[in-house]
């Protein structure tokens, strides 16, 4: 059975920084496209960032130069550091793994709560 | 920069109607990508429609999608009362890679 958990989320003050994890089951995270989405209390849906099975890493504009994705293939765990925090990226974390087709994502995490305040 | 709009914000209909979602994009997008998904308060998304009108595994046929270039709907035949939730659509290929529209609240009337 596929699952996504996150974990890492927390109370940072603006300029702070955050790594958040995202521990897969059930299939091997190196062999996916996998994404980080977000979601701000009570908005939509927001794509943060990508990896691709082989390596490479794109990333929304609004978190470019200050957020890094990767992943520990030996923990099957795909990771988010997030740096110079903003409070506009107080949000809902969720790591989402691509279908085969890469266009769209099949399976989510419950997501990880990452709040920016002083 | 493409940007999806969901249209109504909010749609109020009763079990039984039929239910048509809006997505529209500021730029041409492929049918190949767009997808549908819903979202139950409290859940993860779930996805519902990929290259715009094909059904996701285990998805009901009530749940339909359709359109091409700038404008794709999602339609529900016949509500049953699982199917109130939040609606988003989602593209993938252009700058950003992937988006997301703003969604649509579909609630009990």
């Amino acid at each position: 059975e596929v699952q996504l958990v996150e974990s890492g989320g927390g109370l940072v003050q603006p300029g702070g920084s955050l790594r958040l994890s995202c521990a897969a089951s059930g299939f091997t995270v190196s062999s996916n496209y996998m994404s980080w989405v977000r979601q701000a209390p009570g908005k939509g849906l927001e794509w943060v960032s990508v990896i691709y099975s082989g390596g490479s890493t794109y990333y929304a504009d609004s978190v470019k130069g200050r957020f890094t994705i990767s992943r520990d293939n030996s923990k099957n765990t795909l990771y988010l550091q997030m740096n110079s925090l903003r409070a506009e990226d107080t949000a809902v974390y969720s790591c989402a793994r691509h279908t085969a087709r890469i266009t769209d994502f099949d399976y989510w995490g419950q997501g990880t709560l990452v709040t920016v305040s002083s | 920069e493409i940007v999806l709009t969901q249209s109504p914000g909010t749609l109020s209909l009763s079990p039984g109607e039929r239910a048509t979602l809006s997505c529209r994009a500021s730029q041409s997008v492929s049918s190949s990508y767009l997808a549908w998904y819903q979202q139950k308060l409290g859940q993860a998304p779930r996805l519902l429609i990929y290259g715009a009108s094909s059904r996701a595994t285990g998805i009901p046929d009530r749940f339909s999608g359709s359109g091409s270039g700038t404008d794709f709907t999602l339609t529900i035949s016949r509500l049953e009362p699982e199917d109130f939730a939040v609606y988003y659509c989602q593209q993938y290929g252009s700058s950003p890679l992937y988006s997301f529209g703003q969604g649509t609240k579909l609630e009990i009337k």
